[in-house]
């Protein structure tokens, strides 16, 4: 049980372009669900904090306007980057909560932006 | 603010033991412990709790240590699928919030 999936797996795009990506509990409902990115070689970084049905809450330095957090259901959350740039590459990871316990981890999402 | 773990990396032969700590300099609710394999998602190992309630995986230990800040995660008798990046990570608030990750301890275990 707790199985989440993000896609795409890999998603390569040019600058300027907007990029969704998507976040799904399989098999349990999420009160929480957070997004993170990491670089290569580098730790997780948390980048926002989701709860569905209401604004997600960004932490200090993440841009709003860049990063678009849509938390639809109890069940899906999805990133926007939006007019990605090249430094904006990175393993964007997803995890989600049921409440009090450990987070449960997607398999990410690879962007590269040429 | 990052918890800071130690060692940054360590190898070992196929049997013996490791203990990867963690450290924060802001009390904490919960610590969580995570393996990551290159090019992969982090994987759940141990969540220790405010109180000493634990979760976590039938073959690896940890603790915590409340007043010092600390946990400490105990890997006996280690196997080659062991190898990866440790990571701990750190939360303040009552159970919902994000996790603040160290920057991780590499361990390469060889046969």
């Amino acid at each position: 049980g707790a199985v989440v999936s993000q896609h795409p797996s890999w998603v390569i795009c040019k600058s300027g372009t907007s990029v969704k990506i998507e976040c799904r509990s399989l098999d349990f409902q999420a009160t929480t669900m957070f997004w993170y990115r990491q670089f290569p070689k580098k730790s997780l970084m948390l980048m926002a904090t989701s709860n569905e049905g209401s604004k997600a809450t960004y932490e200090q330095g993440v841009e709003k306007d860049k990063f678009l957090i849509n938390h639809a259901s109890l069940t899906l959350s999805t990133l926007t980057v939006t007019s990605a740039h090249p430094e904006d590459s990175s393993f964007y990871i997803c995890s989600a909560s049921r409440g009090k316990y450990e987070q449960y981890f997607g398999p990410g999402t690879r962007l590269t932006v040429t | 603010q990052q918890p800071v773990q130690s060692p940054q990396a360590v190898i070992l032969r196929e049997g013996e033991d490791a203990v990867i700590n963690c450290s924060s300099s802001k009390a904490l609710y919960s610590v969580h412990w995570y393996r990551q394999k290159h090019g992969e998602a982090p994987v759940f190992l141990m969540i220790l709790l405010k109180g000493g309630e634990q979760k976590g995986h039938e073959k690896i230990s940890a603790s915590f240590n409340e007043k010092k800040q600390q946990s400490s995660l105990y890997l006996t008798a280690s196997q080659l699928s062991y190898s990866g990046t440790y990571f701990c990570g750190t939360e303040k608030g009552g159970g919902a919030d994000g996790l603040t990750f160290g920057k991780g301890t590499h361990l390469i275990i060889q046969p």
